[in-house]
């Protein structure tokens, strides 16, 4: 079945520098790849997603990068800012079909002053 | 994007009942998601809500236990039946404005049954 998994599962970087999360997934059928900021008591909220005929896609200091071949996507935030701090989910999908999303677990990003 | 709300926004419930969550967006869309996360952890897909059609449950969720209604293009209900302290979770609602688009997620509903 569909399954995605997700590194790291904590990842602490200084402010100002980089953060980059990496998920891999199996169903070589998927085509839809969002990411998700989930900030602490609220819904998550989409933050960047790329379909399966572009390799990059960017906006503003978030990036998503996506390698169909080795079935693998990652989120690249440059000049991470105090607000960065949040939980990021990765997700797939079909993009076309009825189905829902499949997560991964999820990457407790936080940023030090 | 879509505005969704969902009611209520937390609750503490008995064991042995049973509550209904529901999803309001502010404009008409083509699905309807309800996920759940459980403490701590990642979502799971529960089930489609289908307009006019019973739902279409994932492995692992039954109908008994989470009937879920969808009247129109811009509501639909969870109901999380005869309740024990291992339904204690947020449930959330999603949605597309059309099929294969962006899914957009409400604030979450924050379940503890005690």
């Amino acid at each position: 079945g569909e399954n995605v998994e997700q590194h790291p599962s904590t990842l602490s970087v200084q402010e100002g520098d980089s953060a980059v999360i990496k998920c891999t997934y199996s169903d070589s059928a998927s085509n839809y790849f969002p990411w998700y900021k989930q900030e602490l008591g609220k819904g998550p909220q989409l933050i960047i997603d790329i379909r399966s005929n572009v390799g990059e896609k960017k906006d503003q200091r978030i990036a998503v990068t996506l390698n169909k071949t080795a079935k693998h996507f990652s989120l690249h935030i440059t000049e991470t800012q105090p607000e960065d701090s949040a939980v990021y989910f990765c997700a797939q999908g079909p993009g076309g079909g009825a189905d829902g999303l499949t997560f991964g677990k999820g990457t407790h990003l936080i940023i030090q002053p | 994007s879509a505005v969704i709300s969902q009611k209520p926004s937390r609750d503490i419930c008995q064991r042995g009942t049973s509550l209904t969550i529901q999803c309001q967006v502010d404009s008409q869309v083509t699905m309807m998601f309800w996920y759940r996360q459980q403490p701590g952890q990642s979502l799971t897909l529960i089930a489609t809500a289908n307009q006019g059609s019973e739902a279409t449950y994932e492995s692992g969720f039954v109908i008994d236990k989470f009937p879920i209604s969808r009247p129109n293009l811009t509501f639909s209900t969870l109901t999380v039946s005869n309740m024990s302290p291992e339904d204690s979770s947020i449930y959330l609602c999603s949605v597309e404005q059309v099929q294969g688009g962006t899914q957009y997620f409400g604030p979450g509903t924050r379940l503890t049954v005690l």
